[in-house]
């Protein structure tokens, strides 16, 4: 069966520091891959997604940035944290169908202070 | 994209059926509909899908109607663990998948 891990669970981390989050696949190959954020009490925010290694596409302009080093491995990456890039951050994968439904991680919450 | 409109909230009782519909007016021909179900402080999770008629699981029930322009999840017999936010998609080959903002569902006893 298919895993997605996640990680760190929760994370606070001043405002100007670096952020790297985390996310492994298994269980399947060449998945396509996702990051969302949620914000409290808000909907989800598609971030990055790549359909390969090396691939990926940024839905939203900002001071993020994701990178897929490995087939299932996805890496969401900031070199200086603003306050607005608190929320809770999720990974996802699906398989390459277009009827393929997303199987998403446990997530990060992310607190900038 | 074809863009999803779902009432922000619902109440309900425990025991009840609870129908949650969504409108997309301008789905395309090779546009699947989808559901997630999403816990506070968790990842959403897929709950059904369908592209017409109905479709049926242990969880839900998903009706489209022959136009495809709505969509309703159905909930039969709630209880207070379906307490949740329901998010309809609508989803093909070009869709990277945006999630709309969702109905909160509020189950009472």
């Amino acid at each position: 069966s298919q895993t997605i891990h996640q990680w760190p669970a929760t994370l606070v981390q001043p405002v100007g520091s670096p952020l790297s989050l985390e996310c492994t696949v298994e269980g399947t190959s060449n998945p396509n891959l996702y990051w969302y954020r949620q914000a409290a009490g808000r909907g989800l925010q598609l971030l990055f997604y790549s359909v390969g290694i090396g691939q990926i596409s940024s839905e939203v302009p900002q001071n993020l940035s994701a990178s897929r080093p490995q087939d299932r491995q996805f890496i969401l990456s900031s070199k200086k944290l603003l306050l607005s890039d608190s929320g809770f951050y999720l990974c996802a994968w699906s398989r390459d169908r277009v009827d393929s439904p997303l199987h998403f991680g446990n997530g990060t919450r992310l607190t900038v202070t | 994209l074809a863009k999803t409109t779902q009432p922000i909230s619902m109440d309900s009782y425990e025991g009840q059926e609870v129908n949650i519909t969504c409108s997309h007016n301008n789905i395309a021909t090779n546009d699947y509909i989808t559901w997630y179900q999403q816990f506070p402080s968790q990842g959403p999770r897929f709950i059904i899908q369908g592209y017409k008629t109905k479709v049926t699981n242990e969880v839900a029930s998903l009706f489209i109607p022959a136009d495809r322009k709505s969509s309703t999840l159905s909930l039969p017999r709630v209880s207070l663990s379906d307490t949740a936010v329901y998010y309809c998609l609508v989803v093909n080959a070009g869709n990277m998948l945006t999630f709309g903002g969702g109905t909160r569902l509020m189950v009472k006893p």
